[in-house]
């Protein structure tokens, strides 16, 4: 089955300082790609939707200068958490969907944030 | 407003029973729906998709409804283990925007030997 990575699985930081994560589907090619943060026992709550070549579409509430999303290629989207907060702690999971798959989203295993 | 729930936060059964899972869901007009297995620290991973115009799907032990009328689907999982344990999302794509779902909680599920 499709293979997406995340890295890195879990990051440590101190309040101020920016974190790039980044989500490669390994085997297929992406055409979209979404980012999710979750709290514990919450659901996932969808952040941006990231088209490769374009702009990311962010929902309602995210601030997009704060949730840098770059789709370079159809492998790679890389989220970048800039002046990082302690309330920016969080589970931050991308996905991938690739056309003819029954829009299937496979997800990366996660990346943990601390920000202290 | 648009909401989905999903029965109760926690199940708690026995090993080789059938776990009950309920996604129900208002003011939305799915085009299909998803269910989804997530484990501790982990990221979902995929387990079954029906379409609004299914009203059952099966994988192996796994078995879904969809009834559009009531706004629910229901997840089965037949002849329970222990290995079963962990939380379910339910989650809604309307179809106009490929690929863009909505969760709902998810239900954790513990599957006592």
């Amino acid at each position: 089955g499709a293979v997406v990575s995340q890295h890195p699985s879990w990051v440590i930081c101190k309040s101020g300082t920016s974190v790039k994560i980044e989500c490669r589907s390994l085997d297929f090619q992406a055409t979209t790609m979404f980012w999710y943060r979750q709290f514990p026992k919450q659901s996932l709550m969808l952040m941006a939707t990231s088209n490769e070549g374009s702009k990311a579409t962010y929902e309602q509430g995210v601030e997009k200068d704060k949730f840098l999303i770059n789709h370079a290629s159809l492998t790679l989207s890389t989220l970048t958490v800039t002046s990082a907060h302690p309330e920016d702690s969080s589970f931050y999971i991308c996905s991938a969907i690739t056309a003819g798959v029954n829009n299937e989203q496979f997800f990366g295993p996660g990346t943990r944030l601390t920000v202290l | 407003s648009q909401k989905i729930e999903q029965n109760s936060e926690a199940l708690n059964i026995q090993e080789g029973k059938t776990a009950t899972l309920t996604c129900n869901y208002t003011n939305y007009s799915p085009a299909y729906l998803q269910w989804y297995r997530q484990d501790p620290g982990r990221g979902p991973v995929f387990l079954l998709l029906i379409r609004e115009n299914e009203k059952e799907k099966r994988k192996e032990r796994l078995k879904v409804t969809f009834d559009t009328t009531l706004k629910q689907s229901l997840f089965h999982i037949t002849a329970s283990q222990p290995a079963d344990s962990a939380t379910y999302l339910c989650a809604l794509d309307i179809g106009t925007n490929a690929g863009k779902s909505t969760f709902g909680d998810g239900t954790t599920l513990t599957v006592k030997p």
